[in-house]
């Protein structure tokens, strides 16, 4: 264990739900990101949140959207997603400047 | 942006040989460069990493080699174990914010 933890580990949804993936770190960091890992392409950054100021990815659509109440929890919400969609979300935490440790994931299907 | 590239994107050697993963990054300003392993099915993980004012750093059986004139960085596996098979993913970051590779796959054969 890292100490990331993400909720849930896997995730199934139609085109017109509205979900939520979950994280949560206590390992005093106060940096928190999304990431997509898609099949043979590159970890995607997705959102970063340092000291609970957003730093965003102008390329991520707005279907896609984080939340971030305090250092320790990360959410990202997600609605009317589109098959293409369907990844590995991981989520991370670091100290500023520091190493990233990362969550198990939440494994999305979009159907 | 940062731009990273990684090659080759799969590898495979025998038990016992080394491994070597290359990468090649775009901004002069990138200054921390960590290696992450990520097994099947399981979440990426830090092995180890280099800042910019460092050559080379050693840790075991792995070491990575920074050449920040060349804007290089490479990850060397000696003496390779079957439990070195992975993915293996370099990045550089600049201001917090990582940039990474591809990833390679790394096959360790018995």
């Amino acid at each position: 264990e890292t100490g990331v933890t993400q909720t849930p580990r896997h995730l199934v949804m139609g085109m017109t739900n509205k979900k939520s993936l979950k994280c949560e770190q206590h390992l005093g960091h106060n940096a928190m990101y999304w990431y997509k890992q898609s099949a043979k392409k590159p970890l995607e950054l997705m959102f970063v949140y340092s000291l609970e100021e957003r730093v965003e990815n102008n390329s991520v659509p707005s279907r896609f959207s984080p939340e971030c109440p305090n250092s320790s929890h990360l959410f990202l919400h997600l609605h009317t997603l589109q098959p293409e969609d369907s990844a590995l979300y991981l989520c991370a935490s670091s100290p500023t400047g520091g190493k990233l440790f990362f969550g198990s994931g939440t494994q999305l299907s979009v159907l | 942006g940062e731009n990273v590239e990684q090659h080759p994107s799969t590898l495979s050697v025998q038990e016992g040989d080394s491994a070597v993963i290359k990468c090649t990054y775009s901004d002069s300003a990138s200054n921390y460069f960590p290696w992450y392993k990520q097994e099947l099915g399981k979440r990426p993980q830090l092995i180890i990493d280099i800042r910019s004012n460092v050559g080379e750093k050693k840790d075991q059986r792995i070491a990575v080699t920074l050449n920040k004139t060349a804007k290089h960085f490479s990850l060397h596996i000696t003496e390779t174990q079957p439990e070195d098979s992975a993915v293996y993913f370099c990045a550089a970051t600049f201001l917090r914010q990582l940039t990474f590779g591809s990833g390679t796959q790394l096959t360790v054969l018995p």
